[in-house]
């Protein structure tokens, strides 16, 4: 099973540019959401959606934009790349009360 | 508005010894699960404590859900190199969304 995907890797942005992060999951999963990881912080909730066709803001959405059109995807979008995006970025998804299977990561470095 | 926090945040102890980290919040969770995190891979589920007071075992890993649901512990018996990773609680609000805590970065030195 695939379970969760994320594209890119790695990415490095210039200040200003925009891009999306990919994320799929095969499992039929209503629930998807979107973290940031840094040093020290844990992981910080970005974005969440809680079924096709509707997404609600974490604890830090600034410059993210989100949308839901499938169940199986949630892509993540960078409208303005700025140094403060530097980051990893997990993509996870679960039903409502299981546990969260998460993406292995997009590291991204904005310069 | 970070909710819960961990302690320590780093820790690095020899192989066989007893460890305890700690989860704390002032809110108030229906739910909490432990992930554990190894480099370049995200996070996978320990466990998930739901009652007040409840105490789960894994193999040398006990996990304790406050009487209040506000906090948590994890204690490591006997510690092994294999158990070196990134540990992270994560509380489930009245919203149905899991909010993750600050981690605690494990190194057991063989």
């Amino acid at each position: 099973n695939a379970g969760v995907t994320q594209t890119p890797k790695f990415q490095v942005l210039k200040t200003g540019q925009s891009m999306t992060l990919q994320c799929a999951q095969d499992m039929n999963h209503e629930y998807m959401s979107w973290y940031r990881q840094d040093p020290g912080m844990g992981l910080r909730l970005i974005h969440y959606s809680v079924g096709a066709g509707i997404t609600d803001q974490g604890e830090v959405p600034n410059g993210y934009n989100v949308s839901r059109s499938t169940t199986e995807d949630f892509p993540l979008r960078l409208l303005s790349a700025a140094p403060s995006q530097t980051s990893v970025y997990f993509c996870a998804s679960r039903h409502t009360n299981t546990e969260a299977f998460f993406g292995q990561g997009t590291r991204l470095t904005v310069v | 508005t970070q909710l819960l926090e961990q302690s320590p945040q780093f820790l690095s102890i020899q192989e066989g010894e007893n460890l305890t980290v700690y989860c704390n919040s002032s809110s108030v969770f229906s739910s909490l699960q432990w992930y554990r995190q190894e480099p370049g891979e995200g996070p996978v589920l320990l466990v998930t404590v739901v009652t007040g007071g409840e105490v789960k075992k894994l193999k040398r890993l006990t996990f304790q859900f406050g009487d209040a649901r506000k906090d948590s512990s994890l204690h490591i018996t006997a510690a092994q190199p294999g158990d070196t990773g990134l540990y992270l609680c994560a509380g489930k609000n009245t919203g149905n969304q899991f909010y993750f805590g600050t981690g605690t970065s494990l190194t057991v030195i063989p």
